[in-house]
């Protein structure tokens, strides 16, 4: 079984959507979670990080984390074409030393039709 | 501000060759991460650089080496070339205070024949 399982999609939403991306994990010791954006031929951009149970809005973005069923969502709202990109979920856990250990996600192709 | 840098965008290198890959880390930044992202996988860590030495490493063989550099730069070195080695590297860096956002660099896409 592998860490962090994330569906790879492709998900494909007509503009001004609600969009939903989910990863699941197996490690209860992971203590940041984050999300990042990935355009093709990119390096993946981060979104958002949360650190404990709950919802977390920054703007369109809404990520939420429930750490008693090991599942972590986020949220788009009013999708837009420019939302088109793969979506990687990311967990981490502080290592001996201070030191994040980050384990991602497959990614989630979204695909946001005009 | 300047982000982070990496060299080169692209290479291509047949199978026994070696590379050499550079990132230079965003400004403030003092901690490099190498990861591995093969086509349609999540980013794999190789590796990751403090103070010019190797804190952690992934689950890579030795043929992948690093180095930090008093700048904070830092090189990711590839032996022995494997078809499957052709991916995206990607660096990310780090400061003191904010570990748990790491900010990623564009890669470099390599190509093994």
């Amino acid at each position: 079984q592998k860490e962090v399982e994330q569906d790879p999609g492709p998900l494909s939403v007509p503009e001004g959507a609600i969009v939903s991306l989910n990863c699941t994990y197996s490690n209860s010791a992971f203590q940041y979670f984050m999300w990042y954006r990935q355009y093709s031929r990119k390096g993946p951009e981060l979104l958002m990080y949360t650190y404990s149970s709950g919802n977390k809005e920054d703007g369109r973005f809404t990520a939420q984390v429930d750490k008693s069923s090991k599942y972590i969502s986020l949220f788009i709202r009013d999708s837009q074409p420019s939302d088109s990109a793969t979506y990687l979920c990311a967990m981490s856990l502080l290592q001996g030393g201070g030191y994040q250990k980050v384990t991602f996600g497959i990614g989630t192709k979204l695909q946001v039709i005009p | 501000d300047a982000g982070v840098t990496q060299s080169p965008t692209h290479l291509i290198k047949t199978r026994g060759q070696q590379v050499t890959l550079r990132c230079s880390p965003k400004s403030g930044h003092d901690t490099v991460s190498w990861y591995q992202q093969a086509l349609g996988q999540g980013p794999q860590f190789i590796f990751q650089y403090y103070e010019e030495e190797e804190r952690q490493r992934g689950n890579f063989p030795d043929r992948f080496s690093g180095h930090q550099f008093p700048n904070y730069s830092s090189e990711l070195n590839v032996n022995a070339l494997l078809l499957g080695d052709s991916a995206l590297y990607l660096c990310a860096t780090t400061k003191r205070g904010a570990r748990e956002t790491q900010y990623f660099g564009p890669g470099t896409r390599l190509l093994v024949l």
